[in-house]
């Protein structure tokens, strides 16, 4: 059962242009999101996360959109750089029931061509 | 500062052969988890840890072991190692203050064979 979801496995945008990456999540005990970025060989790296307080976050080109109503949460990169391309995975938190750990997705691979 | 360390990086592994996962941590975080990635699907969770002493099972732990005599080691102990183990291994580590807002430090994997 995959409780996160991300159905895009890849995504191909123009330098310059806007990245959306979408990730749905079905346990409504999620209460705490993050994106993470990988680039190959190495370990994923912490990018944004959110709060199921707030419907937004940024941090400079990153702005992550949470709707709980609709269990979607997306990473909106703008604008996009070469060096972006890396695979993102959404994960979530539900503190209160299971503490810190975190449940992934599957990942989307982002490329930016130049 | 090293972050969260694995080693080591690679290896090959025969079938019914054992092997231990190194992981440390120089960050004094309290939180160290094991994960699993294969190709095509997210981490998946195998053993996890909220400080020395005190070790659970995540959502695929069979075929793993693991212990936590320190804050900074938290080693991945296969035993008997099958084919479906075949995968890459990633630690994190995390400083819980009860509210996980400042996400996981990870390594940088370790990518195992067992043939």
């Amino acid at each position: 059962d995959q409780q996160v979801k991300q159905n895009s496995p890849s995504l191909s945008v123009q330098e310059g242009r806007i990245s959306i990456l979408n990730c749905d999540y079905t346990n409504s005990m999620f209460d705490y999101f993050l994106w993470y970025k990988k680039y190959p060989a190495e370990g994923p790296t912490f990018l944004i996360s959110i709060s199921s307080i707030k419907d937004k976050n940024e941090d400079g080109r990153f702005t992550v959109f949470l709707n709980k109503s609709a269990k979607h949460l997306s990473l909106h990169i703008v604008p996009s750089q070469p060096g972006d391309s890396a695979v993102y995975f959404c994960a979530a938190s539900a503190f209160k029931s299971s503490g810190d750990k975190l449940t992934f997705g599957t990942g989307t691979r982002l490329a930016v061509r130049p | 500062n090293a972050g969260v360390t694995q080693t080591p990086k690679f290896h090959i592994l025969k079938i019914g052969q054992s092997m231990t996962l190194q992981c440390t941590q120089d960050m004094n975080h309290n939180y160290m988890y094991w994960y699993r990635q294969d190709p095509g699907m997210g981490l998946k969770l195998i053993y996890y840890s909220v400080g020395a002493g005190i070790t659970d099972k995540g959502e695929v732990p069979n075929g793993y072991n693991v212990s936590r005599s320190t804050t900074e080691d938290f080693p991945l102990r296969l035993e008997l190692a099958a084919p479906s183990q075949t995968s890459v291994y990633f630690c994190a580590s995390s400083y819980s203050k009860g509210r996980g807002t400042y996400g996981y430090t990870f390594g940088s994997g370790t990518r195992l064979t067992v043939v």
